[in-house]
């Protein structure tokens, strides 16, 4: 069963705006990490936030986690083209469930288009 | 540089067929797993490995098989078993609990 769900399904921005995007999970987590995937390729991992952790940034990435809503949210500030992407939020479950050594759960993700 | 390889990038598939892809890391990483991407869709869990070995189904094994026999390599066997197979393959290592996973490009099986 798919663990996060990311809203909206589908974005599409002008260059240099933000674009925020929201994922919501069910059950408890270790971590929740955000992943970017250009069209018929692998996924690359983008950042990792941590249960205890509330806030987290990597250059124009901004992610924030509020566990007592079980939701997260990755913003990318100055939008640019090669920004244009679909991106995924996969949670790691709680440390009694393996924390996630037994594989992350993914949603199915938020299309992003970023319009020259 | 480290990284995940999988081949091939292409694969087809006749009914009845047994396929397998490949996936092989030299980042020296104890976890591997295996993801089917439907169009549209995130991604599910075929097979995961945490050492040599030994490893576990995930949400969706029925049809498919793994081995790792070797910790650099864990490859997926999509068997005739599996009815509906067309899909795009993902291999994926972690270096464990609390890191990001690092992922191959992918293999496109498609039924013909």
């Amino acid at each position: 069963s798919q663990q996060g769900e990311e809203d909206p399904q589908a974005l599409s921005i002008q260059e240099g705006e933000n674009a925020t995007m929201n994922c919501s999970y069910k059950t408890s987590i270790n971590n929740l990490q955000w992943y970017r995937q250009n069209s018929g390729r692998g996924l690359v991992h983008l950042i990792l936030i941590r249960s205890n952790e509330r806030e987290k940034h990597s250059g124009r990435l901004r992610v924030t986690l509020d566990t007592s809503k079980k939701s997260s949210s990755l913003l990318i500030t100055a939008s640019r083209a090669a920004d244009t992407a679909s991106y995924f939020c996969a949670t790691a479950p709680g440390a009694h469930s393996g924390g996630g050594a037994d594989g992350l759960t993914f949603g199915k993700g938020t299309h992003l288009i970023i319009q020259p | 540089d480290g990284g995940i390889t999988q081949s091939p990038k292409y694969l087809f598939r006749k009914e009845g067929q047994n396929v397998t892809l490949s996936c092989e890391q030299n980042l020296n990483h104890d976890a591997m797993y295996w993801y089917r991407q439907d169009p549209g869709q995130g991604l599910r869990l075929i097979y995961y490995s945490q050492i040599v070995n030994d490893f576990q189904k995930g949400d969706i094994a029925e049809g498919y098989s793994v081995s790792r026999e070797k910790k650099e390599s864990f490859p997926l066997t999509v068997t005739s078993a599996q009815k509906n197979p067309t899909a795009f393959y993902l291999c994926a290592s972690t270096k464990g609990w609390g890191h990001g996973y690092t992922f191959g490009s992918g293999t496109r099986l498609t039924v013909v």
